[in-house]
């Protein structure tokens, strides 16, 4: 079965200052999603990939899906404290995108004043 | 975004009894909807796949007559914890999705405290 691997589990930086988490397949990736949860909350849709190679950004987050399809970064430049929380990279199942997401184990992320 | 809503935000129930919670589409039709459950300090674990007017689909190791689940419409799922144990005390989130999109949007979880 596929699993999903992030890295770092937890990071600490203080605010201002870049950081990249990534997320490696056991598999190749047939669409990648990025989310942030506060701790006993929802999920934030953050952005999602398809193609390899394909890159997006949202205001000061960046993510990447690489050519092979079976790692993505995401990449914070210049983080505040309303970036702190965990952060979920999720993977379709299989080769048909059904909605259902398998998850890593998430990145805490902490930015400190 | 689509909105997906659910009921309760929290519950604390008495051990062995049973609590429903309810995860609906606010503003479209939700083919496909899952449920989620979260450990403290760990991942998300897919539980089931519910699919409107048909039987859900458990991932193994899930309970099918612990975890009800019913999809009686297009707008609706329902997760039933029956006889719930302090060991089901956890994080319920649901997602759906709509036909063959493939993005599921998710529900702002359930934490469930079972005493």
């Amino acid at each position: 079965s596929q699993e999903l691997e992030q890295s770092p589990q937890s990071l600490i930086v203080q605010e201002g200052k870049n950081l990249t988490i990534n997320c490696t397949s056991s598999k190749t990736l047939y669409g990648l999603y990025w989310y942030k949860q506060k701790y006993g909350e929802g999920l934030i849709f953050l952005m999602m990939l398809q193609k390899g190679g394909e890159e997006k950004s949202h205001e000061k987050i960046t993510a990447k899906l690489d050519e092979k399809k079976q790692q993505s970064s995401l990449h914070i430049t210049a983080s505040q404290p309303s970036h702190a929380g965990i952060y979920l990279c999720g993977a379709g199942h299989g080769s048909g995108n059904t909605g259902k997401l398998i998850f890593g184990q998430g990145t805490t992320l902490q930015v400190k004043p | 975004g689509a909105v997906v809503s659910q009921h309760p935000s929290r519950v604390i129930c008495k051990s062995g009894t049973s609590v429903k919670i309810e995860c609906r589409s606010l503003d479209f039709q939700a083919t496909t909807m899952f449920w989620y459950r979260q450990f403290p300090k760990q991942s998300l674990m897919l539980m089931a796949t519910s699919n409107e007017g048909s039987k859900a689909t458990y991932e193994q190791g899930v309970e099918k007559d612990k975890f009800l689940i019913n999809h009686a419409s297009l707008t609706l799922s329902t997760l039933t914890v029956t006889s719930a144990h302090p060991e089901d005390s956890s994080f319920y989130i649901c997602s759906a999705k709509q036909g063959v999109v493939t993005e599921a949007f998710f529900g702002q979880g359930t934490r469930l405290t079972v005493v």
